[in-house]
């Protein structure tokens, strides 16, 4: 079985400039989840949606978006970037129940 | 908002030791409480979890133990091994059906030393 899978790998992107990041979760799973990991830190929830529908929502500002399509996959979507969202950007899939299953994430440069 | 301390940042213990990681909460409906493991450029990996209705749980080496009273939880590591070394992360969530919102801590660095 395949795993939760990201693309790209790496990116690097200018300030202003925007950004779309994609997941495939895993066969099965209805779950989505958006992660920041920054340096150092451990990873800080941006987005979770379930069968299409945004369930929840971090604390991140409204440059900030996302989606999930019928077939379970989702995009992030951030706008105007700035130095500070670069980061490790990781996605995760479950199905029912908090059991959460990381992709190999997106290195997210921004210059 | 929920918030997950964990301590300590960094722990070095010797190959063979016992390695112990602590974690709070705050949220006193937080119910489901996993552990990541991640390597050096590599994604977390759920390594073990325990939910609110036991207070104990034991996997080989890796044992966890949840205490709600006082809303703090535990990692346990025995017979530690080189491989062992990684950055470890203790999160805690409210498990309702479809609502995944997962809060991390801010993660131990575990070193192994031969």
């Amino acid at each position: 079985d395949a795993g939760v899978t990201q693309s790209p790998t790496h990116l690097i992107k200018t300030r202003g400039q925007h950004v779309t990041l994609r997941c495939s979760p895993i066969s099965g799973h209805k779950s989505v989840s958006w992660y920041q990991q920054v340096l150092g830190q451990g990873p800080q929830f941006i987005f979770q949606y379930y069968e299409k529908e945004e369930r929840g929502r971090g604390n991140f500002p409204d440059r900030f978006s996302a989606r999930q399509f019928p077939n379970y996959s989702s995009e992030l979507n951030v706008n105007a970037l700035l130095l500070g969202d670069s980061a490790l950007y990781l996605c995760a899939s479950s199905s029912q129940g908090n059991e959460q299953y990381f992709g190999p994430g997106t290195r997210l440069t921004v210059t | 908002g929920e918030n997950v301390e964990q301590h300590p940042s960094t722990l070095s213990v010797q190959e063979g030791d016992s390695a112990v990681i602590k974690c709070t909460y705050s949220d006193s409906a937080s119910n489901y409480f996993p552990w990541y493991k991640q390597e050096l450029g590599k994604r977390p990996q759920l390594i073990i979890d325990i939910r609110s209705n036991v207070g104990e749980k034991k996997d080989q080496r890796i044992a966890v133990t949840l205490n709600k009273t006082a809303k703090h939880f535990s990692l346990h590591i025995t017979e530690t091994q080189p491989e062992d070394s990684a950055v470890y992360f203790c999160a805690a969530s409210k498990e309702e059906t479809s609502y995944d919102k997962v809060i991390f801590g801010p993660g131990t660095s575990l070193s192994v030393i031969p």
